[in-house]
């Protein structure tokens, strides 16, 4: 069955420093990916998404992900986080073969400033 | 231009009551879904509609039904509430397998 893979369930980190987000996706395909954000009390909006093309992608507020065919990866990144990236973060894949958003369970970003 | 907009916000029932969520889109999207999230779990597909008048259930369908009589909106029902169901819904709409939009969420809780 497809499914997204999310490893960090929780990262914490200050201010500046770099943001690194795992996200493995099942063989099945062709695949769309995707990266949402949910800030607290809100719903999800797109960071970016990769549907074929250059396999680095970029994004909203400075976010950016590298799609890895051959490791079924697509980590998102940030150089530097800023206390409003506290967040979740969720990875999605859509399958060719599939018509819905399948998502990973989530990862929680918690920055101090 | 709203976008994807869910009605209510917030809803308390008691067991076994029954309830509407209503989901209006203005994009012209041919797709809509509904999801639940729920801590730890991500968001999980209840049902998803292709089409007006066209449903098909998604990975967690029990417990609800859907109908989608007119292009712009899709309604989740559920027709007798049950504690699991207490869960955070979220519609969703897309021109089609690309990126979807998704409403506000609405919070309910069933005790």
């Amino acid at each position: 069955a497809q499914s997204v893979s999310q490893h960090n369930h929780h990262v914490i980190l200050s201010e500046a420093a770099s943001l690194e987000l795992g996200c493995n996706y099942s063989y099945g395909g062709t695949v769309n990916l995707f990266w949402y954000v949910q800030y607290p009390g809100q719903h999800l909006q797109l960071l970016l998404k990769y549907f074929s093309g250059d396999p680095l992608v970029k994004g909203i507020k400075g976010f950016e992900a590298e799609f890895i065919k051959s490791k079924f990866s697509f980590n998102l990144r940030k150089p530097s986080v800023q206390w409003s990236d506290t967040a979740e973060y969720f990875c999605a894949g859509l399958w060719q073969a599939g018509t819905a958003l399948i998502f990973g369970k989530g990862t929680t970003l918690s920055v101090s400033s | 231009n709203a976008g994807v907009t869910q009605t209510p916000k917030f809803r308390v029932l008691k067991t076994g009551q029954s309830m509407t969520l209503l989901c209006a889109q203005d994009m012209n999207h041919e797709y809509m879904y509904w999801y639940r999230q729920d801590p730890g779990m991500g968001l999980r597909l209840i049902h998803y509609s292709v089409g007006e008048g066209t449903t098909a259930k998604g990975e967690v369908p029990d417990g609800y039904n859907v109908s989608r009589l007119k292009k712009q909106n899709f309604l989740l029902g559920l027709e007798s509430a049950a504690p699991s169901q207490t869960s955070v819904y979220f519609c969703a709409s897309s021109y089609g397998r690309v990126e979807a939009f998704f409403g506000q969420g609405t919070r309910l809780t069933v005790v």
